[in-house]
């Protein structure tokens, strides 16, 4: 089964304005990652945060992470068009052994010009 | 470096054929994954490796095998395909726990399969 469940499905904003994702799971976890994908294209890392933080920001991202709660959320502050993409939130497990990686369903956003 | 390379890029298949996907890094990376993406399914791990030699099953392995003879490569073969495989496959690599990187993976292109 899959670890992480993200909300919204999808997101339709405009250029300026912020977005933010939920993701939640369901086991312990080492860290919490976030991932864009643009349309036909490969995942690429935008953020991670361990489990022992709270809050960890990255330019205009900014990830927060409640353990006791065993959820996560993703901010874009000021979104762009360019910003228009699916975003997935994984968990590494501490009981996965090899560090893999179990994905949500990801939240597809569209920034509007 | 290239990263992650995955060919083919496409490939359509009729049910039954066989054939093997391509993924290889540059990166010197010990873990490499495969996943399948189908619409509304997000990734599902479908096998992993830790290093030459040492493959596993992640969640969704039934007709696929792997092999991983060589750190660089880590091919997947779909031994009699079927529909219900039409799915993009990616590829992923990662620097090995303990490293003081951040466990990121860095992942591939994509190859988009179809089945007939």
């Amino acid at each position: 089964s899959q670890q992480g469940e993200e909300d919204p499905q999808a997101l339709s904003i405009q250029e300026g304005e912020n977005a933010t994702m939920n993701c939640s799971y369901k086991t312990s976890i080492n860290n919490l990652q976030w991932y864009r994908q643009n349309s036909g294209r490969g995942l690429v890392h935008l953020i991670l945060i361990r489990s022992n933080e709270r809050e960890k920001h990255s330019g205009r991202l900014r990830v927060t992470l409640d353990t006791s709660k065993k959820s996560s959320s993703l901010l874009i502050t000021a979104s762009r068009a360019a910003d228009t993409a699916s975003y997935f939130c994984a968990t590494d497990g501490i009981y996965n052994q090899g560090g893999k990686l179990i994905f949500g369903q990801g939240t597809e956003l569209s920034v509007k010009p | 470096n290239a990263g992650v390379t995955q060919t083919p890029k496409f490939q359509v298949l009729k049910t039954g054929q066989s054939m093997t996907l391509q993924c290889a890094q540059d990166m010197n990376h010990e873990y490499m994954s495969w996943y399948r993406q189908d619409p509304g399914m997000g990734l599902r791990l479908i096998h992993y490796s830790v290093g030459a030699g040492i493959t596993d099953q992640g969640e969704v392995p039934n007709g696929y095998n792997v092999s991983r003879s060589t750190t660089e490569d880590f091919p997947l073969r779909l031994l009699s395909a079927a529909p219900s495989q039409t799915s993009v496959y990616f590829c992923a690599s990662r620097p090995p726990l303990g490293a003081g990187g951040f466990y990121e993976q860095y992942f591939g292109p994509g190859t988009r399969l179809t089945v007939t």
